[in-house]
């Protein structure tokens, strides 16, 4: 089955610096790669995903870039802010035609004022 | 897009009982729903694949005598812990994907379970 792999397991930042959270998988089959951000006691939240055929996608200060080769896609937040500060999963499909998700370990990031 | 309601969002119950978990579709026909389920300070792992009107798939490790699913319509999916241990408290979150036509997973807003 799918195995996803995350780094860093925990992360600091000075606020106004980028992070950036890389994970691999698998499957190559896999072709749906969505990050979630998770606040203590709530459900995840999408912030950014991409489909196989695309190598990058932005939304403002989020950017998600996918190497299918290499089966990895890496989380860059840029300007950091403190409200950043939450764990980040990446998550991918089985594999081609289904819609199980497996997640990475997570990371926990911390933005310092 | 879809919203999925679950309850309850916090229960307590004692080892031994029976607690029964809702997820419910509210406007998007559910015929697939994973459920997850969350240690602290761990990640999601998956539980079980929920089918409307057949038997649910379960994840290598996961007991289904003991984490009994039911998806009798189209809209709602129970999980239903029995006999519960304290080690079976956790996070319990379901998810409904949303489909070919539109990538994405709408998530419940999660049970959290202790047991004592």
């Amino acid at each position: 089955g799918e195995n996803v792999e995350q780094h860093p397991s925990t992360l600091s930042v000075q606020e106004g610096d980028s992070a950036v959270i890389k994970c691999t998988y698998s499957d190559s089959a896999s072709n749906y790669f969505p990050w979630y951000k998770q606040e203590l006691g709530k459900r995840p939240q999408l912030i950014i995903d991409i489909r196989s055929n695309v190598g990058e996608k932005k939304d403002q200060r989020i950017a998600v870039t996918l190497n299918k080769t290499a089966k990895h896609f890496s989380l860059h937040i840029t300007e950091t802010q403190p409200e950043d500060s939450a764990v980040y999963f990446c998550a991918a499909t089985k594999g081609a035609g289904s819609y199980q998700l497996t997640f990475g370990k997570g990371t926990k990031l911390s933005v310092i004022p | 897009g879809a919203v999925v309601s679950q309850h309850p969002s916090r229960v307590i119950c004692k080892s031994g009982t029976s607690v029964k978990i809702e997820c419910r579709s509210l406007d998007f026909q559910a015929t697939t729903m994973f459920w997850y389920r969350q240690f602290p300070k761990q990640s999601l792992m998956l539980m079980a694949t929920s089918n409307e009107g057949s038997k649910a798939t379960y994840e290598q490790g996961v007991e289904k005598d003991k984490f009994l699913i039911n998806h009798a319509s189209l809209t709602l999916s129970t999980l239903t812990v029995t006999s519960a241990h304290p080690e079976d408290s956790s996070f319990y979150i379901c998810t409904l994907p949303r489909g070919r036509s539109n990538y994405g997973y709408t998530f419940g807003s999660g049970t959290r379970l202790t047991v004592v």
